[in-house]
């Protein structure tokens, strides 16, 4: 079993949806949870990190934890085709340490 | 300020040759990391360094892959001989010390034919 589940996508929606994106793990030990946003030929680039469980905002952007039910969300509000990337859900058991568990990332397209 | 940068972008070498991957990482970060995403795969943990100190390798393939951080700064990676299998997009990572917030560079995408 991965310790990091996420579906590869890929994800199509209009411009101005709200976009959910969802993974999901098995290890207990995990308290940091990161999302990264990858364009084609990049690195990936930190969106948004959660210790533990609960609600991040940022922006347009929201990140959510369960930890009871060891799942992990991003939302997108008002979606742009801007936001047209790879999203990868990260966890680690450690905030300064920074091996990161990957999922295996999901597709989006926002299209006008 | 630079941020992550890695070199080669892009190469292509025959199995059996040798490759060394460069990583700059940003200036003060102690953390260096290494990932690999194999075609299909989630990216996958290498190493990490501080400083000039290997820390945890448990994610380095096997002994064909050897990588050094010459004087805490930046990281060079060897692949020797290459495999096939080994082709894929190697990204470096750093961080300061006690941050919880890694920076990649753009990967280095490597075929081995």
């Amino acid at each position: 079993q991965k310790e990091v589940e996420q579906d590869p996508g890929p994800l199509s929606v209009p411009e101005g949806a709200i976009v959910s994106l969802n993974c999901t793990y098995s290890n207990s030990a995990f308290q940091y949870f990161m999302w990264y946003r990858q364009y084609s030929r990049k690195g990936p680039e930190l969106l948004m990190y959660t210790y533990s469980s609960g609600n991040k905002e940022d922006g347009r952007f929201t990140a959510q934890v369960d930890k009871s039910s060891k799942y992990i969300s991003l939302f997108i509000r008002d979606s742009q085709p801007s936001d047209s990337a790879t999203y990868l859900c990260a966890s680690s058991t450690s905030g300064g340490y920074n091996k990161l568990i990957f999922g295996a990332g999901t597709r989006l397209a926002v299209h006008p | 300020e630079a941020g992550v940068t890695q070199f080669p972008s892009h190469s292509v070498i025959e199995k059996g040759q040798t490759v060394t991957l460069r990583c700059d990482p940003i200036s003060g970060h102690d953390n260096l990391y290494w990932y690999r995403r194999v075609m299909g795969k989630e990216i996958k943990f290498l190493l990490h360094f501080v400083k000039e100190s290997k820390q945890d390798e448990s994610g380095m393939p096997n002994n064909r892959f050897l990588a050094e951080r010459t004087g805490g700064t930046y990281s060079t990676l060897k692949v020797q001989p290459a495999e096939l299998e080994d082709s894929g997009v190697y990204f470096c990572a750093s961080s300061q010390q006690g941050s919880t917030e890694a920076f990649f560079g753009q990967g280095t995408r490597l075929t081995v034919v």
